[in-house]
């Protein structure tokens, strides 16, 4: 079954301990994307990936990293977390042959920065 | 600054209805967009494109219009129906690499809740 795969799908930790959400697909995409989202705000990019080795700033990428070691995987690494980092985070891929081929995104990861 | 704004954050129908759901845009750089779907505890879902060489794109029961002189686009669902209830967004992207944006940036707008009632 074609899917993106976030993990965790939860986790409540505090200020300052690094954390990293995993995100992995079994598409063979080039493109992959994370995105959060927030009420009011909508859904936000905090980064994209071309391909491997390939990564681009979105819109909010303050305090984010991310890194493209492999196709399949696109992880999201946040080294000093702070609670306005409390989100609802989704990870999205894609072929690279333009939007007509539409994005699958991954079910969310809900985090919270106490 | 939002470049890709959602006015109304929610939206109330009779099933069998027209829904429309409107998104205004400001970067003209914009070339194609997108409406997604979302529903409680799921990531979103892609409903409909459009690329701005065309003003009308049709897929069954949706159909995006285009207005680019009007920096507008508007999703109509026909007819509605209880299981099209979900928050919708749409999304913005400039495919052309120039005005300082890039292809794989995607924007959004802040999404309306659509509730359609039986």
């Amino acid at each position: 079954e074609a899917q993106v795969t976030q993990n965790p799908r939860y986790l409540i930790t505090v200020t300052g301990k690094k954390l990293t959400v995993t995100c992995s697909q079994n598409m063979n995409h080039e493109y992959m994307s994370w995105y959060r989202q927030d009420p009011g705000l909508g859904l936000r990019q905090i980064y994209y990936s071309m391909n491997v080795e390939v990564t681009d700033k979105g819109d909010v990428p303050e305090g984010y990293k991310v890194s493209r070691k492999e196709k399949r995987n696109f992880p999201l690494i946040l080294e000093s977390p702070s609670p306005n980092q409390t989100s609802l985070y989704f990870c999205a891929s894609s072929p690279l042959t333009g939007w007509d081929q539409p994005q699958h995104f991954g079910d969310g990861t809900r985090l919270s920065i106490l | 600054d939002q470049q890709v704004k959602q006015n109304s954050p929610s939206l109330s129908v009779q099933e069998g209805r027209i829904s429309i759901l409107n998104c205004d845009y400001t970067n003209s750089m914009f070339d194609y967009f997108l409406w997604y779907k979302k529903y409680p505890a799921e990531g979103p879902t892609f409903l409909i494109s459009i690329s701005s060489i065309k003003d009308k794109n049709e897929d069954g029961r949706f159909t995006v219009f285009l207005n680019k002189s009007a920096k507008h686009l508007s999703l109509h669902i026909v007819p509605s129906q209880p299981g099209d209830s979900a928050v919708y967004f749409c999304a913005a992207s400039a495919t052309n690499n120039a005005g300082g944006t890039s292809y794989g940036k995607l924007t959004f707008g802040q999404g309306t809740i659509l509730t359609v009632h039986p």
